[in-house]
């Protein structure tokens, strides 16, 4: 298994709160990403990172940030949590962008914003 | 607009019998296509991959068709165990670099 841990695993906060989710890996991979997974859609890019300091925004990045200060670390913040950011979200990395390269994912963490 | 479906949400098969998952996809880019297994509380693990270039790729019981022309790949499971109770995402990528788009997810129930 890919060295990825996430935390925390499960979050309860309050609709205006910021929250931070933290992905670390051990494998030295240069891409990392965060996904969220709803019901009825699947997983859906955030956000992704492609080295230290360089990141691009994904399908779903509204209400979102990201940073990147160390090749093994990639933090999620919501500036401001709404209810509708209550879903599961995962982390990826990758050694390469190319097409062809497969994301391995973290265990996922479970956030709840009332 | 969900550019991968997998229009099957739930799937229930005999131990022992074939598995068979669908995937679709509307972006003729895509170029690569995977298959994710996820249990409960975990995240997701890759199977399988194909690229464009194949129709078929195999690993051991499982087996991934791709039929370009249908815009169309299927997992298949044989023989089907317990342990492959699980949720499946297809997932595909094209020339625009390592972002991957993941159908909505097939729940499989081997009964034992």
């Amino acid at each position: 298994d890919a060295g990825i841990t996430q935390s925390p695993r499960h979050k309860v906060t309050e609709t205006g709160t910021p929250v931070t989710l933290r992905c670390h890996q051990t494998e030295n991979h240069r891409y990392m990403y965060w996904y969220r997974q709803d019901p009825g859609h699947g997983l859906r890019l955030i956000h992704y990172s492609y080295g230290v300091k360089d990141t691009d925004k994904g399908e779903v990045s509204d209400g979102y940030s990201v940073s990147r200060s160390k090749t093994e670390d990639f933090l999620l913040t919501l500036e401001s949590a709404t209810s509708s950011q209550t879903s599961v979200y995962f982390c990826a990395i990758s050694f390469s962008r190319l097409s062809q390269e497969t994301q391995y994912f973290g265990p996922g963490t479970r956030l709840l914003v009332l | 607009d969900q550019q991968v479906k997998q229009n099957s949400p739930s799937l229930s098969v005999q131990e022992g019998r074939i598995s068979i998952l669908n995937c679709d996809y509307t972006n003729s880019m895509f170029d690569y296509f995977l298959w994710y297994k996820k249990y409960p509380a975990e995240g997701p693990t890759f199977l399988i991959s194909i690229s464009s270039i194949k129709d078929k790729n195999e690993d051991g019981r499982f087996t991934v068709f791709l039929n370009k022309s249908a815009k169309h790949l299927s997992l298949h499971i044989v023989p089907s165990q317990p342990g492959d109770s699980a949720v499946y995402f297809c997932a595909a990528s094209g020339n625009t670099g390592n972002q991957f788009y993941f159908g909505t997810g097939t729940s499989l129930t081997v009964i034992p």
